[in-house]
């Protein structure tokens, strides 16, 4: 399978604890983003990155949450001192360069629940 | 701010019958515009998009239509199957010159009967 690869697929975490999860996007893509979709909602932009620099952040993301992309490949997406307010679907997207840069292309998303 | 907004918000229709989803945007400089299937416990699937310079844009059983002027959009499917129960979700993206980050729409659940 070639597409957006995202590890855990579940998270059951306790409030206070610190979660981490891990996106794959598809091979070559340079661009990367994280969405957050809460339930019955659309998904929110959280982050962006274009090769391993983080361009934009939402104001979704507070000072709890970091995203890495080291090396320009998979990305990292952490959250600190999770509140019950975390809870959601984390997904991963990426899109290629080029005139296609538009186009992104989904994982199938890592579900936290906070208890 | 950016905004989508997409209705209906559930919509159900026999099989074989058409449905029609409508959104309208507020960002003019946006120029992109994908639809996203998402099935339960699944991340979004891409199955048609549009570009701001093409009014409307066919694949199959599926057609988007576009008015710029009026800053709205809308998804047909025709000849329904049961396959096409969902939730449905439109974007809108700005992509010169910027990020291209997608703002979502509230979703419209669909619900085809057999």
């Amino acid at each position: 399978d070639t597409g957006v690869s995202q590890n855990p697929r579940h998270k059951i975490t306790k409030r206070g604890q610190n979660v981490t999860f891990r996106c794959d996007p598809i091979s070559e893509h340079n661009r990367l983003y994280w969405y957050r979709q809460t339930l019955g909602q659309g998904p929110e932009f959280l982050t962006y990155f274009q090769n391993e620099a983080q361009l934009e952040k939402s104001r979704l993301l507070s000072d709890r949450f970091s995203a890495e992309r080291p090396k320009g490949s998979f990305s990292t997406l952490e959250i600190q001192r999770t509140e019950q307010g975390d809870s959601a679907m984390y997904l991963c997207a990426s899109s290629p360069s080029g005139e296609s840069q538009e186009t992104q292309y989904f994982g199938p998303g890592t579900r936290l629940l906070v208890l | 701010g950016e905004n989508v907004e997409q209705h209906p918000s559930t919509l159900s229709v026999q099989e074989g019958d058409s449905a029609v989803i409508k959104c309208t945007y507020s960002d003019s400089a946006s120029n992109y515009f994908p639809w996203y299937k998402q099935e339960l416990g699944k991340g979004p699937q891409l199955i048609i998009d549009i570009r701001s310079n093409v009014g409307e844009k066919k694949d199959q059983r599926i057609a988007v239509t576009l008015n710029k002027t009026a800053k709205h959009f809308s998804l047909h499917i025709t000849e329904t199957q049961p396959e096409d129960s969902a939730v449905y979700f439109c974007a809108a993206s700005r992509s010169s010159g910027n990020t291209g980050k997608l703002i979502f729409g509230q979703g419209t659940t669909l619900q085809v009967k057999p």
